[in-house]
């Protein structure tokens, strides 16, 4: 069955401090996988997607196919990266995306 | 991000009674999605919609009703509301299939007394 893990429900890390967020998938095919992102009283909005291969807000995250991983990492964590991470790679022969349980991540400043 | 709003934003109801939450979007996008946000489950699709008069379900639909007369209008009907339907509902949409950025609502506070 398709699945996505993001096994951190939680993650606390002090500003300045590297962070990464997990997300493993099981998808036979070749995924376009996201990381969407929740901010304290805002909508849910794309942080970046694989294809695009871009750095947004100094996250990047590698798609790794042996591994079946799709982790968001950041260098430097800031205050303002405090907020619910999802990954969300697609339904196997679907239109709409799966998404993963979410981590909380808290940069403590 | 105003292209696509819910309403009511917050709702109160009993058990047993017809609720209706809107989806409204103003860009024409083809698809549109309804979720549910639970503490433990992230967020699970409800139902979505490829484009007007065309509907199918995603993991969790039951107890759920959708309907899709026209592109821009997207409701989720909540037939006989149990209280495991208390949650938050968030609507999205997107210009195409899954590779496509889907854009969500600001969401439905949900309470089933």
């Amino acid at each position: 069955a398709q699945r996505v893990t993001q096994p951190e429900k939680l993650l606390s890390v002090f500003k300045g401090a590297p962070v990464e967020l997990k997300c493993n998938y099981s998808y036979s095919g070749s995924p376009e996988l996201f990381w969407y992102v929740q901010y304290s009283r805002q909508r849910l909005q794309l942080l970046l997607r694989h294809i695009s291969r871009e750095s947004i807000k100094g996250f990047t995250a590698d798609l790794n196919k042996g591994e079946t991983s799709f982790h968001l990492k950041k260098p430097f964590a800031q205050e303002e990266d405090s907020a619910m991470y999802y990954c969300a790679p697609p339904m196997a022969g679907a239109n709409n995306l799966f998404f993963g349980t979410g981590t909380r991540l808290t940069v403590i400043p | 991000d105003a292209g696509i709003t819910q309403s009511p934003r917050y709702k109160i109801t009993e058990t047993g009674r017809q609720v209706t939450l809107m989806c409204h979007q103003t860009w024409s996008h083809s698809y549109m999605f309804w979720y549910r946000q639970d503490l433990g489950h992230g967020l699970r699709l409800i139902y979505y919609s490829a484009a007007a008069d065309i509907t199918d379900k995603g993991e969790v639909p039951d107890g759920y009703v959708v309907s899709r007369s026209k592109t821009e209008n997207f409701p989720l009907t909540l037939e006989s509301a149990t209280r495991s339907q208390t949650s938050v509902y968030f609507c999205a949409s997107s210009r195409g299939q899954h590779q496509e950025t889907q854009y969500f609502g600001p969401g439905t506070r949900l309470l089933v007394l």
